[in-house]
């Protein structure tokens, strides 16, 4: 079965530092989310990406974030500086475009610990 | 906008009992989605069940069914014979027909008990 891969699944930064989360999508799949998770809260969507660019994104995602799919296969989420509040679980998901396709064609990965100190 | 309520933060069941989640949502519009999904400690997320709005036969896999209510905008799960196994955080989720992000409850974290 297809899997979205995350990497690494922890990382810990220092405040104020850049921060890369990469995620390789199914390959056929077209449109690319990040959400994010504090802990002891529910999910957030945060922003979705389709054909090169951001289509949707949430009032979380501010000037710092930036998402980008350099090569064709990672889709990565940048943090320019991170703050302490930053410090979350970061999921990827992909999506072929329709729920009828595949294992209900919306796959999320097995996320990113990322603890900003 | 959409939103979707766990009322029942913590849950805990005997082992091979059944155990009913509860989640309403709000929404104006006609045609959507509805999901749940399983966080164990690993905190991967896993899709449990879903169903499609313009059904209106309850969605069933294996143990786990849901009672779908659209007039009252309630979206139950039921898990028969729970295992201990099931123990963990479910979500329960909304999307639209016309757009493809999830709107999360906030959870409800369900104990197994041996």
């Amino acid at each position: 079965e297809p899997e979205v891969t995350q990497t690494p699944s922890h990382q810990v930064t220092q405040m104020g530092q850049e921060v890369i989360l990469r995620c390789v999508p199914i390959s056929n799949h077209l449109y690319f989310y990040w959400y994010r998770q504090i802990l002891g809260q529910k999910v957030e969507f945060l922003v979705s990406f389709y054909n090169n660019e951001i289509s949707e994104k949430s009032e979380i995602f501010d000037d710092q974030f930036s998402v980008e799919r350099p090569d064709g296969s990672n889709f990565t989420l940048k943090i320019r500086s991170t703050k302490l509040e930053d410090s979350a679980m970061y999921f990827c998901a992909s999506y072929f475009g329709t729920l009828g396709s595949g294992v209900y064609g919306y796959t999320f990965g097995s996320g990113t610990r990322l603890t900003v100190v | 906008a959409q939103t979707v309520t766990q009322s029942q933060p913590e849950m805990s069941v005997q082992e091979a009992e059944t155990v009913t989640l509860s989640c309403t949502y709000d929404t104006s519009e006609n045609n959507y989605y509805l999901f749940w999904y399983k966080q164990p400690p690993s905190r991967q997320m896993i899709l449990v069940i879903r169903q499609e709005a313009y059904k209106q036969q309850n969605a069933t896999e294996n143990r786990f069914s849901v009672n779908f209510q659209k007039a009252a905008k309630s979206f139950s799960l039921k898990i028969s014979d729970s295992q201990l196994g099931d123990t963990a955080m479910y979500f329960c989720a909304f999307m639209s027909n016309t757009g493809n992000q999830f709107y999360f409850g906030t959870g409800t974290s369900l104990t197994v008990i041996p």
